[in-house]
């Protein structure tokens, strides 16, 4: 099905393993963002691409690493997880530099 | 910088009442500006947005209208249902830029 897809929706890990998460999006959309979702704090975005190979940090990249070699993948990956990591990560796509267009979401659980 | 306040939840309304979510904003230049809508255990969805000053964006009864005399962007519809009971979140982003600020979220919440 076309449309911006994540994976995993659920992970538990523990303090200082690495994990990844995956973003796959079918519509050839430049631009790709990582978002976390905390209680009090809306969304804030941690990292974008505006192409392949392009990437950029946003609000709260710390402790963050993301790639791009496709256009249609933007893998977002926690180097040592920590528990202030603890959240709902989102991952979204445009066109261009203005409506995004959201995934399910992770929910991440850092032990 | 750029940012968004936006009244806090929850709120809770019954059926067929009027709904008001404010939403203020602070900005360099002209931003665009959203309205998301978040259901139970999904991502955000686009309800409505507007990108110049007097802009009203609608859409499934929701309207909201671009105000820079006040730098608002009230999200208003005459009459909620049941099935409106969601996460509203107020956006902006500048022109030409990537960085899209998130207000805090409102609960809403429509009794039958």
């Amino acid at each position: 099905d076309a449309g911006i897809t994540q994976s995993p929706r659920y992970k538990i890990t523990e303090t200082g393993r690495q994990v990844t998460l995956m973003c796959h999006q079918t519509w050839s959309h430049s631009y790709m963002f990582w978002y976390r979702q905390d209680l009090g704090h809306g969304l804030r975005l941690i990292y974008y691409s505006a192409a392949a190979d392009i990437t950029d940090k946003g609000e709260v990249p710390d402790g963050y690493v993301v790639s791009r070699s496709k256009t249609e993948n933007f893998p977002l990956t926690l180097e040592s997880a920590t528990r202030s990591q603890t959240s709902v990560y989102f991952c979204a796509s445009s066109a261009r530099a203005e409506t995004q267009y959201f995934g399910p979401g992770t929910r991440l659980l850092v032990l | 910088g750029n940012s968004v306040t936006q009244m806090e939840g929850p709120v809770t309304l019954s059926e067929e009442a009027f709904l008001t979510i404010n939403c203020t904003y602070t900005a360099t230049g002209y931003p665009s500006l959203f309205w998301y809508v978040q259901y139970p255990g999904e991502g955000l969805q686009l309800l409505l947005k507007a990108t110049k000053a007097d802009d009203k964006g609608s859409n499934k009864g929701f309207e909201a209208t671009y105000r820079k005399e006040t730098t608002s962007f009230h999200l208003e519809k005459g009459s909620v249902q049941v099935s409106d009971s969601a996460v509203y979140f107020c956006a902006l982003i500048r022109y030409n830029n990537n960085d899209m600020r998130f207000g805090a979220g409102t609960r809403l919440t429509v009794k039958p």
